[in-house]
């Protein structure tokens, strides 16, 4: 099983809405991490948890609330986003370290009204 | 500082032509490489990466990468397109595996028939 996945595929919310957005993978890998991908850019990193603890914040701004329960999941919760935060949310993960492969999942399409 | 960049944000090809997509990188210490590719709708997914050792690199789906160190490049070929080829590509860099992966603003491949 080399799957990481992600829920939900498509999000609408408002900009006083609370959502999570959930990521799930049972390779044993023990980084996870979130990206966030607009229209026809690269992705742009968030978080990583190496070993379900938090190792970088990109500086993310705090509506952004990363949570990691155990080394399988990795939630994003949001809360009083703005439009300009609609983007692609990838969820990827690795056996440890930065030299090896990233696996992605499909991505939580969100749209912030 | 590290960083990469593709040149050309678009290349068009014929079906059965030459797949070329450049990449150079920035690094004052030993880089690792790596392409990725993201298809429409979906996550990315490793094409190939150098670590260390040889520097012609082979990948999935009949693409490989030359490390020239002399060049600071990193260029991405296949020798015959497929329709199916048609996607993002992605170079991606990392400091001797100890930082996350910067990535490339990205080649986006068109295949024509």
């Amino acid at each position: 099983d080399t799957e990481v996945t992600q829920t939900p595929k498509h999000l609408v919310m408002g900009m006083t809405n609370k959502k999570s957005l959930k990521c799930e993978q049972h390779m044993g890998h023990r980084a996870m991490y979130w990206y966030k991908q607009k229209a026809k850019k690269p992705p742009e990193l968030m978080f990583v948890y190496s070993y379900e603890k938090l190792s970088i914040n990109e500086s993310v701004p705090s509506r952004f609330s990363p949570e990691c329960p155990n080394s399988s999941l990795l939630n994003l919760h949001l809360h009083a986003l703005q439009p300009e935060d609609s983007a692609l949310y990838l969820c990827a993960s690795t056996e440890g370290g930065y030299t090896g492969e990233l696996f992605f999942g499909e991505g939580s399409r969100l749209t912030v009204l | 500082a590290q960083s990469v960049t593709q040149l050309g944000s678009h290349v068009s090809v014929s079906e059965g032509a030459l797949v070329l997509l450049r990449c150079n990188y920035s690094s004052s210490v030993p880089p690792y490489l790596f392409w990725y590719v993201q298809y429409p709708n979906q996550g990315l997914q490793l094409l190939l990466k150098y670590t260390t050792g040889a520097t012609l690199v082979k990948g999935i789906n009949g693409f490989e990468a030359e490390f020239k160190k002399s060049e600071t490049s990193f260029h991405l070929t296949k020798p015959s397109a497929h329709m199916s080829d048609a996607a993002e590509y992605f170079c991606a860099v990392t400091l001797s595996g100890n930082t996350p992966l910067v990535f490339g603003k990205g080649t986006r491949l068109s295949v024509i028939a």
